[in-house]
């Protein structure tokens, strides 16, 4: 099974509307996070947004939000008023413990957003 | 600031050749992994490290090996590269085993002829 997917290969938002990309993932370990990173066309990846599993408020960052249900197992990202810089691809990301040798990261396979003037 | 450093960022090979990624970090992170990216599939973890010294697969280890001697240093290892390590790898740290978000180096980009 997937342990992080994302089920939206490409969406649209026009420019200034807001915009949620979606993410599931899934794990049987109590503590882990979830984060956000953002990976422009220049290639490198951008730590958008973190959340804990303990967390109980959903964590924000300047115009990014991250609708966590862990009931639903969703880590949803939601960016306001959109920006032409906004363009890019968008991974979720999850850490989970692995016992005592570390933790493991594993991303989904990306949603490339195009925010349109 | 240099965060985390990866060289070379270009790096052309014959099938049967071998090389070795170099990633270094300023941070005194304890946590260390390399990641390969491909087209539809996201970034997938290949080794870790939680310290000097300590080392262990990820999910698409095989083809690549990997040690740690230091804190600053991670290399990967192509051993006898194939055209299926065509990908674009990037080296990631943490804090510690413990968690904290990534920190990337600005990846390398390896086709292998």
């Amino acid at each position: 099974a997937q342990k992080i997917t994302q089920t939206q290969p490409g969406m649209f938002v026009q420019e200034k509307e807001a915009v949620t990309l979606d993410c599931t993932y899934d794990t049987s370990d109590q503590s882990y996070g979830l984060f956000w990173y953002k990976q422009p066309s220049s290639g490198e990846m951008i730590f958008l947004i973190y959340q804990g599993s303990y967390d109980e408020q959903n964590a924000t960052e300047g115009r990014y939000s991250l609708n966590f249900q862990k009931a639903r197992k969703s880590a949803n990202l939601v960016i306001s008023a959109s920006q032409l810089g906004d363009s890019a691809m968008y991974f979720c990301a999850m850490r989970e413990g692995v016992r005592n040798t570390g933790n493991q990261f594993y991303f989904g396979t990306g949603t490339s957003l195009t925010v349109i003037p | 600031n240099a965060g985390v450093t990866q060289t070379p960022k270009f790096q052309v090979l014959k099938t049967g050749q071998s090389m070795t990624l170099q990633c270094a970090q300023d941070m005194n992170h304890e946590y260390m992994s390399w990641y390969r990216q491909d087209p539809g599939m996201g970034l997938r973890l290949i080794h870790y490290s939680v310290g000097a010294g300590i080392t262990d697969q990820g999910e698409v280890p095989n083809g690549y090996n990997v040690s740690r001697s230091t804190t600053e240093d991670f290399p990967l290892r192509l051993l006898s590269a194939a055209p299926s390590q065509t990908s674009v790898y990037f080296c990631a740290s943490s804090r510690d085993r413990t968690g904290g978000k990534l920190f990337f180096g600005s990846g390398t980009q390896l086709s292998v002829l």
